[in-house]
């Protein structure tokens, strides 16, 4: 089974804190994405990446970074969190094939005070 | 950019009743439509989907209708069960760019025991 992990379920963070949120998954797919979800708004895609180094942004990047030095890990960076960021986040992978399935991890939920 | 919209927001029906999730989207270049399911504590996890070049999809109790013209696709869950309480989100892939999803908003739907 494909499986993907965040490394928190539950964090909570200070306002200008630089948080990090890190997805690994373990079926060596070229597709990483990274949402944020809110009630009412669905899931909103902050970034994804389609191979190593490379990013792309997504629908709402602004105060948000990436990194995916490794095939199998995507990074979600906040440089100086906000409360406004306080939200779940989940990451998502997927083959390169087109408009196959995503896989989803558990989420992280974020706390931002 | 695409977009799209789910209704309804929150959904009640009697265990063994059927139910219905509809959204619309807005690019008529989308050629894809999966359907999410999300469990508490967990994240979405793909039930069904569907593709332009087809109309309906069954599998057992869950089935999909697109109608192209209208640009609007719905859920069907017949016979419900308990274990179908959860949130589902509707989603289509944008032109032009195959790897990224729009969701929609999301439905909570609770089957009454």
């Amino acid at each position: 089974d494909v499986k993907v992990t965040q490394s928190s379920r539950y964090l909570v963070k200070r306002t200008g804190e630089k948080v990090f949120l890190e997805c690994v998954q373990d079926m060596d797919h070229e597709n990483m994405f990274w949402y944020r979800q809110d009630p009412g708004l669905g899931l909103r895609l902050i970034y994804f990446s389609y191979d190593v180094k490379m990013k792309e942004k997504g629908d709402i990047p602004e105060g948000y970074s990436v990194s995916r030095e490794k095939k199998e890990r995507f990074s979600l960076i906040l440089e100086s969190a906000s409360t406004n960021q306080t939200s779940m986040y989940l990451c998502a992978s997927s083959p390169v094939r087109v408009n196959y399935e995503q896989y989803f991890g558990p989420g992280t939920r974020l706390t931002v005070t | 950019g695409e977009n799209v919209e789910q209704h309804p927001s929150t959904l009640s029906v009697q265990e063994g009743d059927s139910a219905v999730i509809k959204c619309t989207y807005s690019d008529s270049a989308s050629n894809y439509f999966p359907w999410y399911k999300q469990e508490l504590g967990k994240g979405p996890q793909l039930i069904i989907d569907i593709r332009s070049n087809v109309g309906e999809k069954k599998d057992q109790r869950i089935a999909v209708t697109l109608n192209k013209t209208a640009k609007h696709f719905s859920l069907h869950i017949t016979e419900t069960q308990p274990e179908d309480s959860a949130v589902y989100f509707c989603a289509a892939s944008m032109s032009g760019s195959a790897r990224q999803l729009t969701f929609g908003s999301g439905t909570q739907l609770t089957v009454l025991p």
